[in-house]
């Protein structure tokens, strides 16, 4: 069955750290895109890809960087972990086009230390 | 801007009794999409519904039911007869058209926890 992976599932850094989050989808879906949650907050994206080579920054995308060189993976790296940066990142795809329905990866549990 | 605001943060019922969970929403398009999702307490997204801006019907599927108001700007979820399962924090979300090239981006609003007691 097509899904959405994330990996790591849980991850402990340390401050100053640079670390990727990856995301698979064997859906074919060419959107992508990153969230992160944090109590009080809901969920809010962080980068979003549309394509091979298409990436844009999302609400709050200070601090963090994607890549898409293939249509099933879209990592996600924090250039320089900061405490702030502790969250829980969800990875999400859809079919092209606006107002299609995303689906969710199981989340990343990052604690930056 | 394009906003959703879910005022119930938490609700506690007792199995059985009917919930609502409200959603209000902002937008400058006219097209656009609401979704429901389902964040069970083992943490992961399900995706409930998606309805579009020109669908006023209401939905039923099982004991969840769906009502949209454009007049209102509201698109409230209900469960008939709770279940201890049903507990979990609710997401409505609002997928923006093609207004300011952010095409199919959710915006979420911040949950609603609801607790089911038995």
């Amino acid at each position: 069955d097509a899904e959405i992976t994330q990996s790591p599932r849980h991850k402990i850094t340390e401050t100053g750290r640079q670390v990727t989050l990856a995301c698979h989808q064997t859906w074919n879906h060419n959107n992508m895109f990153w969230y992160r949650q944090d109590l009080g907050h809901g969920l809010r994206l962080i980068h979003y890809s549309y394509g091979v080579q298409d990436t844009n920054k999302g609400e709050v995308s200070d601090g963090y960087s994607v890549s898409r060189s293939n249509t099933e993976d879209l990592p996600l790296t924090l250039e320089s972990a900061a405490s702030s940066q502790t969250s829980v990142y969800f990875c999400a795809s859809s079919e092209s086009g606006a107002l299609e329905t995303q689906y969710f990866g199981p989340g990343t549990r990052l604690l930056v230390l | 801007a394009q906003k959703v605001t879910q005022a119930q943060t938490e609700i506690s019922v007792v199995e059985k009794e009917d919930v609502t969970l409200d959603c209000v929403y902002e937008t400058r398009d006219t097209t656009y999409y609401l979704f429901w999702y389902k964040q069970p307490p083992s943490g992961e997204l399900v995706f409930l519904i998606r309805r579009n801006s020109f669908d006023e019907q209401n939905e039923i599927s099982g004991r969840y039911s769906w009502n949209f108001q454009k007049s209102t700007s509201s698109f409230n979820f209900t469960i008939t007869a709770s279940q201890v399962v049903d507990s979990a924090v609710y997401f409505c979300a609002l997928s923006e058209g093609d207004y300011g090239g952010s095409q199919g981006n959710l915006i979420f609003g911040k949950g609603t926890k609801l607790s089911v007691k038995p």
